[in-house]
């Protein structure tokens, strides 16, 4: 595609219900990031890929987040037994291979509501 | 440990220049500055980058001291459109690395 995709746009969802967040990245990139981004705060780093591997899931919050990018392409954010602090937009975004700051594209984001 | 500050808010003058200061006092050698915008509920955006001498491009100036211990980015024309939170990174090239956004700048354009 054109863009970095995401869906669902919104989702909300019970607490304590597991969600999965879906990022299609550029096509032909190859590193994809996770962020969470909470209301008047910028993005908070999560995890990141290269092709399929998980370089850095340092900024996971606890054991109920995992993600995956199984075939190097697109990437699924999980969590589980969600909470009430756990509503945020959760953004992704890809990059080309190397360090490419400057060709980073984020997509539009899913917007989480835990009731 | 922030690597950069930023004023939390600035107003500019449709048509004026605007700008964004940052101090990144500790940044080291082999760090560069990147800046971005986020406007609205979209995504972050990048803008430009440089490591020791002044960058321009189609969007905007990056304007960074000799001792790399603040930087400047300029928006020559202002717009309604420039209206967003700007944030100013540093981080290396090394790769492995990942972009840590503060809290930014948030720019208002005044018409």
């Amino acid at each position: 595609g054109a863009g970095v995709s995401q869906s669902p746009r919104y989702k909300v969802t019970k607490r304590g219900q597991d969600v999965a967040l879906r990022c299609d990245p550029i096509s032909g990139h190859v590193s994809l990031y996770w962020y969470r981004q909470a209301l008047g705060q910028g993005p908070e780093f999560l995890t990141y890929f290269n092709y399929e591997a998980q370089q850095d899931k340092s900024g996971l919050p606890n054991d109920r987040f995992s993600a995956e990018r199984p075939e190097g392409s697109i990437s699924t954010l999980t969590i589980q037994r969600t909470e009430q602090r756990d509503s945020a937009m959760y953004r992704c975004a890809s990059s080309p291979a190397g360090p490419s700051y400057e060709k980073l594209f984020f997509g539009s984001g899913t917007q989480l509501s835990v009731l | 440990d922030a690597k950069t500050t930023q004023p939390p808010s600035m107003d500019c003058a449709e048509g004026r220049a605007a700008n964004l200061p940052c101090n990144h006092s500790t940044i080291s050698g082999n760090e560069y500055v990147y800046w971005y915008r986020q406007i609205h509920s979209q995504g972050p955006q990048y803008i430009i980058h440089g490591l020791k001498n002044n960058e321009t491009n189609e969007m905007a100036s990056l304007i960074i001291t000799e001792d790399r211990k603040s930087s400047t980015l300029i928006l020559p024309h202002a717009t309604l459109r420039d209206t967003a939170v700007y944030y100013c990174i540093v981080i290396s090239n090394f790769g492995n690395e990942k972009l840590t956004f503060g809290t930014g700048t948030r720019l208002t354009i005044i018409p």
